[in-house]
């Protein structure tokens, strides 16, 4: 079975503290996603990366970075966390190719900022 | 842009029955995939159905089935013999055909299914 893992379920942070989300993909998965969820407004696009050290914003960017140094792993990044980023935050990876290739999540990370 | 509109915030269903859940999307292209994702209380999204909007034939997997209109754009799911295990948000997604760098999956807002014993 595909498993995408991140590494924290829980976290509670401070404002304006560095924040970092990690993800693992063990199926050699071209592309990743970072989604954040919210209650009423579903899952919206973060950042995604089609490859090693490529990049690309997706709906919400602002306030996030991201890095992938290695092809299993995406690091969300929150340079400094403020409260309107409590949230809960997803990880997703698929394979390259169609578009019908399953996009596969993680657990998911609650994060919250006080 | 592409959009996703689940029109019922809320739904239920007796065990044992039959259950539809609603999906409109808009888009200009043609060739794109849609989906139902299941998202149970532990948080996991959990891939219900696919379906390929070239292809006529509603997609059905096991006790879930898709009643796909392209025309109308709609893409409803439907849910036999409810389950208590079956109680969770779904979520429907739209996904264009761009091939390997894109193909980001555009969600709706979202239902939230009970079922009651």
């Amino acid at each position: 079975d595909v498993k995408v893992t991140q590494s924290s379920r829980y976290l509670v942070k401070r404002t304006g503290e560095k924040v970092f989300l990690e993800c693992v993909q063990d199926m050699d998965h071209e592309n990743m996603f970072w989604y954040r969820q919210d209650p009423g407004l579903g899952l919206r696009l973060i950042y995604f990366s089609y490859d090693v050290k490529m990049k690309e914003k997706g709906d919400i960017p602002e306030g996030y970075s991201v890095s992938r140094e290695k092809k299993e792993r995406f690091s969300l990044i929150l340079e400094s966390a403020s409260t309107n980023q409590t949230s809960m935050y997803l990880c997703a990876s698929s394979d390259g190719g169609t578009s019908g290739n399953t996009i596969y999540f993680g657990e998911g990370s609650w994060l919250t900022v006080v | 842009a592409q959009t996703v509109t689940q029109s019922q915030p809320e739904m239920s269903v007796q065990e044992a029955e039959t259950v539809t859940l609603s999906c409109t999307y808009d888009t200009s292209e043609s060739d794109y995939y849609l989906f139902w994702y299941k998202q149970p209380p532990s948080r996991q999204m959990i891939l219900v159905i696919r379906q390929e909007a070239y292809k006529q034939q509603n997609a059905t997997e096991n006790r879930f089935s898709v009643n796909f209109q392209k025309a109308a754009k709609s893409f409803s799911l439907k849910i036999s013999d409810s389950q208590l295990g079956d109680a969770a948000m779904y979520f429907c997604a739209y996904r264009g055909n761009y091939g390997g760098s894109q193909g980001n999956l555009i969600f709706g807002k979202g239902t939230k299914l009970s079922v009651k014993p």
